[in-house]
């Protein structure tokens, strides 16, 4: 079974600090695919980026980064210098290579930016 | 580009009532449909997933079901709301091979009362 935990429920930072979101799953695959979405207030999921098992490569987009480490199964999220319009859930998720995936999220964590 | 619409936004209906959601995706064929749900502060629930017209899995029974009458149109329906049907329902889209990303619609947000 898989399995997706963000131990981090609600976070609040104050404009302009750095802040990571965790995230740590578990699998039997040898192959398998993580995602991070954000949901801001209005309600959709805007999906972040996709990573698959094979790529241990760390991502870096604007002030978004990305650290997977196969060896502590962790898929982490930082953003630098954070703004207000950070301010969102958001949710880390997991599938396999099947033709059909399922995807197991995450319980998602809260990130208030205060300004 | 692909575009998923869902409507209606917001949707406050009684107790007993039927429903119907529906979803459509532009610019793409063949896609992988999905309906989830989420209840106020909490994660995903994956209701329904269809992989073609007619084809429907369901992942929880309860008091919703779904069908697919168009490749691009997917409809999330119930013959009588329960309070507990109240939530978040997000339809998402994928290409349909291997293990595509998801792509979320807007969503409609359903108050049953």
């Amino acid at each position: 079974a898989q399995k997706v935990t963000q131990a981090q429920t609600e976070i609040s930072v104050v404009e302009k600090e750095d802040v990571t979101l965790d995230c740590v799953y578990e699998t039997r695959d040898t192959t398998y695919y993580l995602f991070w979405y954000k949901q801001p207030p209005s309600g959709e999921l805007v999906f972040l980026i996709r990573r698959n098992s094979f790529d241990e490569q760390n991502e870096i987009s604007g002030r978004y980064s990305w650290n997977f480490q196969k060896s502590t199964s962790s898929f982490n999220f930082t953003i630098t210098a954070s703004q207000v319009v950070d301010s969102a859930v958001y949710f880390c998720a997991l599938t396999n290579s099947g033709g059909y995936q399922k995807v197991t999220f995450g319980t998602g964590t809260k990130l208030q930016v205060i300004p | 580009s692909q575009t998923i619409h869902q409507w209606p936004a917001t949707l406050v209906q009684p107790v007993g009532s039927p429903l119907s959601l529906e979803c459509t995706v532009e610019g793409t064929s063949n896609p992988n449909l999905y309906w989830y749900r989420q209840a106020a502060g909490r994660g995903l629930q994956l209701l329904f997933y269809s992989v073609g017209i007619g084809q429907i899995s369901s992942e929880v029974p309860q008091n919703l079901s779904a069908s697919r009458p168009q490749d691009r149109q997917f409809i999330l329906s119930s013959k009588k709301l329960l309070l507990s049907d109240s939530g978040f329902y997000l339809c998402a889209w994928s290409p349909g091979q291997g293990a595509d990303t998801q792509y979320f619609g807007p969503g409609t947000r359903l108050t049953v009362l």
